[in-house]
């Protein structure tokens, strides 16, 4: 089944531990990129991907940091987190050359928060 | 201004009648007009997109894009309850590398049976 597979789904954390929220796609994606949901704000790209070792920031990139050292995998790390990453994540994917269909792909969702 | 705006809502619609759910946008650069849907704690999945001036039709689905008054919409015909979810609007400017798109914060529709 195509899918795109984030971990973990919910997480409670404290102030400056680090973690990492994994992504998986299965779908030979060449693009993948990371959002937070937050109520009132929508959803804000914080990093994509176009290709493997190939990243940038999106509009809310400060904070997190992620590799794309496979071109199945999108991680996202967050080194040290604060309240004000609590937010609900989505991975999400796409053939380049249907990304102009905004045929997006999303992950299930990580919903983190930091106390 | 934001870039992408839509009514939050809520909107409620009898079953059986015509939602109309709009957004507008602020770069006239932008391309590409989509409309994902979420229901309550899932995901967004696409439902249409729509590239140039007028009406895309897909089933019960209508998407009118209106470029001059930066205006995009999306008519439910026959509305089901099943069709209870929140409409994201996302709009795709022109950006060689970054396939991003820009959402709105989405419009949370209600159909009352």
């Amino acid at each position: 089944e195509a899918q795109v597979t984030q971990n973990p789904r919910y997480l409670i954390t404290v102030t400056g531990k680090k973690l990492t929220v994994t992504c998986s796609q299965n779908m030979n994606h060449e693009y993948m990129s990371w959002y937070r949901q937050d109520p009132g704000l929508g959803l804000r790209q914080i990093y994509y991907s176009m290709n493997v070792e190939v990243t940038d920031k999106g509009d809310v990139p400060e904070g997190y940091k992620v590799s794309r050292k496979e071109k199945r995998n999108f991680p996202l790390i967050l080194e040290s987190p604060s309240p004000n990453q609590t937010s609900l994540y989505f991975c999400a994917s796409s053939l380049i050359q249907r990304a102009n269909t905004g045929e997006l792909f999303f992950g299930e969702g990580s919903r983190l928060t930091v106390l | 201004q934001k870039e992408v705006e839509q009514n939050s809502g809520p909107l409620s619609v009898p079953e059986g009648a015509i939602a109309s759910l709009n957004c507008t946008y602020s770069d006239r650069g932008s391309q590409s007009f989509f409309w994902y849907r979420q229901y309550s704690g899932k995901s967004p999945e696409l439902i249409m997109f729509i590239y140039s001036n007028g009406d895309k039709e897909d089933g019960r689905f209508t998407a009118q894009l209106n470029k001059a008054s930066q205006y995009v919409s999306l008519l439910i015909r026959d509305s089901q309850p099943s069709d209870s979810a929140t409409y994201l609007c996302a709009v795709r400017t022109a950006n060689f590398g970054n396939e991003k798109l820009t959402f709105g914060t989405g419009t949370r529709l209600t159909i009352i049976p």
